[in-house]
């Protein structure tokens, strides 16, 4: 059974850093990995996929990238604003349906 | 861009009532899912459905749950006799199939309060 497991469960950065974001899962047997940003009490937008055979994926100021075979994908955002906090999840589509993690919700002072 | 639509917004409705929630896919979609996610919980995958069936079921979706596609266009999720535990957000969400790189849609979600 797929588990995806994402890890800070929280991070408060100050406006400008770059930062990472975490994610692992442990069935490599996937056809794509998405990450997705969800506000507080509202839906899921879809930022990045990739598919299983690529290594990473760039939109703006947000890169990720996948290690199938260690079962891990990372979200790396450049040049954090305030604008970027949210709760940011990262779900995995494989021989079932897409299985989220629980997410890390991210917090960027000014 | 076309959206995958959920109505109502938010419903709020007594314990033991049958609530549906709808949703409208995106209209050259095949694949159409529904997944909920109780408050401060991770998004749960409910069911899917494709060509007029349910092709996969969590061990969420019990016989209280129901989903049912009745045109073109609508895709809905009944829950017969609510409890305490059904309040969440509940989210639909379609796929057209084109391999690896096919996104799942997502739309806003109904947050149903049972109360």
């Amino acid at each position: 059974k797929q588990e995806v497991t994402q890890i800070p469960a929280a991070l408060s950065v100050p406006e400008g850093e770059n930062l990472v974001l975490n994610c692992s899962f442990t069935d490599s047997a996937i056809y794509n990995l998405q990450w997705f940003r969800q506000d507080p009490g509202k839906g899921l937008t879809s930022l990045l996929l990739i598919q299983s055979s690529q290594r990473e994926q760039t939109s703006g100021r947000l890169n990720a990238s996948l290690d199938k075979s260690s079962g891990r994908s990372t979200l790396y955002i450049a040049a954090s604003q305030p604008g970027d906090s949210a709760t940011y999840l990262c779900a995995v589509a494989g021989r079932t349906a897409l299985i989220f993690g629980k997410g890390t919700t991210l917090s960027v002072s000014s | 861009e076309p959206e995958v639509t959920q109505t109502p917004s938010h419903q709020v409705t007594q314990m033991g009532q049958e609530v549906i929630l709808r949703c409208v896919p995106i209209s050259n979609h095949l694949y159409f899912y529904w997944y909920r996610q109780i408050l401060g919980q991770k998004v749960e995958f409910l069911v899917s459905f494709y060509n007029n069936e349910i092709s996969e079921k969590s061990e969420i979706f019990d016989d209280q749950f129901s989903v049912e596609r009745p045109d073109g266009s609508n895709f809905t999720l009944k829950i017969r006799s609510t409890k305490l535990e059904d309040s969440a957000m509940y989210f639909c969400a379609s796929l057209f199939p084109a391999g690896e790189g096919s996104p799942l849609h997502f739309g806003n979600g109904t947050r149903l309060t049972v109360t």
